[in-house]
């Protein structure tokens, strides 16, 4: 059974720099064509695709975040790490990790996600 | 910058009843292997996204065949055949062959 919950601060002020993690199980990110994403969600809006992070070390970022995020993973720990540096209120949002595979062609979706983690950015 | 645009925005539907969502790519996403990267995603109210259909028309694991997915290139559909009460939430369109972008969503309710 596939579970993966986030962890971390629930508020940060702005400019500060956000640490989440992501604890897993029921899988390992050394297996081939396994990735764990993150996604956030801001109150009332939709999803927004952040980073993932592959079982080859492969790591893709959302254009328009990419010089703010660092991904990051721990195969010992069943961890993967997201940073965030220089926040600003924009980015409260309920954060979530999803494991990722693909199945027919090497498309990867996200089939199991966190319960998510609120944080709120504010002075 | 690629635009995932769903319709209509909220549904209200009876038990029973069809329902049907699209979602419009501002860009092809039809991958050079024949493949249409894109997903939907069901969001039920204080719960995490699920995922529903991938590759346009695949049932996930677990996913009650009253879902179906159709499209390619641009226009996608998701369509359920009977609704039932527990189809209630927000669902998402999401693009995955250019990164990942998500629709804005589309709120299905019962009447």
């Amino acid at each position: 059974q596939i579970t993966l919950k986030e962890s971390g601060p629930t508020m940060v002020k702005p400019t500060q720099t956000l640490t989440l993690t992501c604890t897993f199980s029921g899988f390992s990110l050394t297996t081939t064509g396994v990735g764990v994403g993150w996604i956030r969600q801001p109150p009332g809006k939709t999803l927004e695709w952040l980073a993932l992070i592959f079982w080859d070390n492969d790591e893709w970022y959302s254009p328009s975040l990419k010089s703010r995020l660092t991904i990051t993973k721990d195969t010992s720990k069943n961890e993967v790490v997201l940073t965030m540096t220089n926040t600003d209120p924009l980015d409260t949002a309920t954060y979530y990790c999803a494991h990722s595979t693909w199945a027919i062609t090497s498309e990867y979706f996200f089939d199991h996600w966190g319960q998510g983690t609120l944080v709120t950015v504010s002075s | 910058d690629l635009v995932m645009t769903q319709s209509p925005r909220s549904l209200s539907v009876s038990p029973g009843e069809p329902a049907s969502i699209s979602c419009r790519s501002s860009q092809s996403l039809l991958s050079s292997n024949g493949y249409n990267y894109l997903d939907w995603y069901l969001q039920k109210p204080g719960q995490s996204p699920q995922l529903l259909i991938y590759l346009a028309s695949n049932r996930a694991s677990g996913v009650p065949d009253r879902f179906s997915g159709s499209g390619r290139g641009t226009d996608f559909t998701l369509k359920i055949s009977r609704v039932e009460a527990e189809d209630v939430g927000v669902y998402y369109c999401m693009q995955a062959l250019h990164m990942y972008t998500f629709g804005q969503g589309t709120q299905l309710e019962i009447k």
